[in-house]
Order: structure tokens, then C-alpha cells, then sequence
């Protein structure tokens, strides 16, 4: 079955630092990688999308890589901003169309 | 926009009540998923459907059933509440097949059970 990983479970960074959250999964035979904010006592908005066939995906501030092979995924953020403050959760289908699989997140803050 | 709504943010009941949780899309979405999420277990998947009328259990079934009877509604039930049923409950829809399998969430509802 799939299991997902992220490291670290929680972050804390400077205003105007680049960084990256990582995600990995065991199973590699995965359709697609879903990125998604969470913040406090809210639902999940989804970031990104990467299908299995692409490398990365970007938006604004935010690049999502996709190494298949070594079962990874990063999340980079540029030039992190207090907005950017929230959980961070990757995802991952168990196999083919099936429910999505999800990591516990990565928790960030953003100093001021 | 997708839109995910769910019936209430905040509900409390107490120990042996007959729960709903109402969850509506609007974007004509098939597949239909409802989670739990606790500190320190992630979110875990209880049911979903991939159509009306249809429903497969998820990891944690127990103590849960749900109802699809139209497309866009998907109704969680907690038949007999409990207080290890205290939690943030997510419902999430999709298009269907693997391909464009992106999931819209809704903004939970925090139930609590006393």
C-alpha cells in the first residue's frame, strides 16, 4: 500500500527565504502528485497538480518537482512571505484511479 | 470555481446521537470522498463513491455509513456518535478517471462529541 512521507513535520523560516518542503512515496507508479495548503481550522486548497509524465509544475512563487523514479517530490517557495504560513500536504493516488494517499504535512511559519 | 460546501463548520452532539454531515458540489463531480483529519494521523479516508448510488469503504468505515442518492450530495452518518468520533471532517469531490485526478476540498466541519 502507499505510504507518504514529509520532512520535516514542521518549519520556521525568516520573511524572504527561499525553501523547500519534501515529500516522499513508496510506490512510484503514481498517476499524477497533488500539493495542497491547508490553513488553521480550514479546508484543503489545492496548489499544484503535476501529472506523472511531467518534471514540474510552477505557480507565482510556488515549483513542485517530480522525481518518479526515486519517489520524490519537492515544493519550493521563493522569497516566503507571513502569508505563506500554513500546512503543507502532498498526495499521491494508491494506484491507478483510486483515493488519494496523503503525507501529515509539513507545518511552516514565516517570521516577520 | 469548484465549489465544495459543507452543511455546518461547527456541530456538537452528544454521545449516542444519529449525526449527518452534508457535503454538495456544484460542478457535476462523480467522485465523492469524505475524510477524517486528527493531530498526528494525517487525514485518513472513511467513504467515497464514484457515483450515485454507489459507495466504498475507505481505511476507517467503522461507525460510519453514507448516502448518495443524488449526484452531487454525499452524506456522512455517524449512526450512533462516540467521543473517539471528536474530529475535523473534509469532504472532497473530482472528475472522474486518473488522469486530471485533482481534488477540491470543502472547509471541514469540527465536530465535536460529549
Amino acid at each position: 500500500k502507499q505510504e507518504v512521507t514529509q520532512i520535516p513535520a514542521a518549519l520556521s523560516v525568516p520573511e524572504g527565504e527561499n525553501l523547500v518542503l519534501n515529500c516522499s512515496f513508496t510506490d512510484s507508479a503514481i498517476y499524477n502528485l497533488q500539493w495542497f495548503r491547508q490553513d488553521p481550522g480550514k479546508g484543503l486548497t489545492s496548489l499544484l497538480l503535476i501529472q506523472s509524465s511531467q518534471r514540474e509544475q510552477t505557480s507565482g512563487r510556488l515549483n513542485a518537482s517530480l522525481d518518479k523514479s526515486s519517489g520524490r517530490s519537492t515544493l519550493y517557495i521563493a522569497a516566503s512571505q507571513p502569508g505563506d504560513s500554513a500546512t503543507y500536504l502532498c498526495a499521491v493516488p494508491n494506484s491507478g484511479n483510486t483515493p488519494l494517499v496523503f503525507g501529515k504535512g509539513t507545518r511552516l511559519s514565516v517570521i516577520a | 470555481d469548484v465549489k465544495v460546501t459543507q452543511s455546518s463548520r461547527y456541530l456538537v452532539k452528544r454521545t449516542g446521537e444519529k449525526v449527518f454531515l452534508e457535503c454538495v458540489q456544484d460542478m457535476d463531480h462523480e467522485n465523492m470522498f469524505w475524510y477524517r483529519q486528527d493531530p498526528g494521523l494525517g487525514l485518513r479516508l472513511i467513504y467515497f463513491s464514484y457515483d450515485v448510488k454507489m459507495k466504498e469503504k475507505g481505511d476507517i468505515p467503522e461507525g460510519y455509513s453514507v448516502s448518495r442518492e443524488k449526484k452531487e450530495r454525499f452524506s456522512l452518518i455517524l449512526e450512533s456518535a462516540s467521543t473517539n468520533q471528536t474530529s475535523m471532517y473534509l469532504c472532497a469531490s473530482s472528475p472522474p478517471g486518473s488522469s486530471t485526478y485533482e481534488q477540491y476540498f470543502g472547509p471541514g466541519t469540527r465536530l465535536t462529541v460529549t
